[in-house]
């Protein structure tokens, strides 16, 4: 079993549409979940990141994490086109700093 | 504040040839990381520099591949002879020293190597 699953999709959603991407997790130890956006041919860059249950908002961005359930979700509201990119989630432990991550899910947006 | 910076982008060799990758790391950063993504897989964790010391190097696949970070700047990840398994996109990613707990890499946009 691996340790994050996460759907590679794709997604597509007309803009200014609500998005929801999730990931699940296996490994109880995980401390802190990541939510990174890769474009294409760019390296992934942090979008946000959480230690605790419950959401985070910045924008139009919310994580939000449930450890009683070990799943893990972004929601984008008012979707652009240019958040149209791969969304990659990852886990992580203490001091351990092996990012463990989901495949991606690929999301397009469509004007 | 330059990026992560990563050369070649994309390297084409023949299976058994040598390749040799380098990852400019952000000035002041201390901990330097490879990662790779093999096509339909997952991005993993390759190693882990803290200056010129490796800290973690559970994630290199085998002893043809040599990562090194000379004098605690840039680092190269040599492969050698390379397989056709090689192939991928390789990450490089740095921290700020200090950074504790959540892991807050900047990457650099990633060398793909083909090997055919």
């Amino acid at each position: 079993q691996k340790e994050v699953e996460q759907d590679p999709g794709p997604l597509s959603v007309p803009e200014g549409a609500i998005v929801s991407l999730n990931c699940t997790y296996s490994n109880s130890a995980f401390q802190y979940f990541m939510w990174y956006r890769q474009y294409s041919r760019k390296g992934p860059e942090l979008l946000m990141y959480t230690y605790s249950s419950g959401n985070k908002e910045d924008g139009r961005f919310t994580a939000q994490v449930d450890k009683s359930s070990k799943y893990i979700s972004l929601f984008i509201r008012d979707s652009q086109p240019s958040d149209s990119a791969t969304y990659l989630c990852g886990a992580g432990a203490g001091n351990n700093r092996k990012l463990i991550w989901g495949l991606g899910t690929s999301l397009a947006v469509n004007p | 504040e330059a990026g992560v910076t990563q050369f070649p982008s994309h390297s084409v060799i023949e299976k058994g040839q040598t390749v040799t990758l380098r990852c400019d790391p952000i000035s002041g950063h201390d901990n330097l990381y490879w990662y790779r993504r093999v096509m339909g897989k997952e991005i993993k964790f390759l190693l882990h520099f803290v200056k010129e010391s490796k800290q973690d190097e559970s994630g290199m696949p085998n002893n043809r591949f040599l990562a090194e970070r000379t004098g605690g700047t840039y680092s190269t990840l040599k492969v050698q002879p390379a397989e056709l398994e090689d192939s991928g996109v390789y990450f490089c990613a740095s921290s700020h020293p200090g950074t504790t707990g959540a892991n807050v890499l900047t990457f650099g946009a990633g060398s793909r190597l083909t090997v055919l």
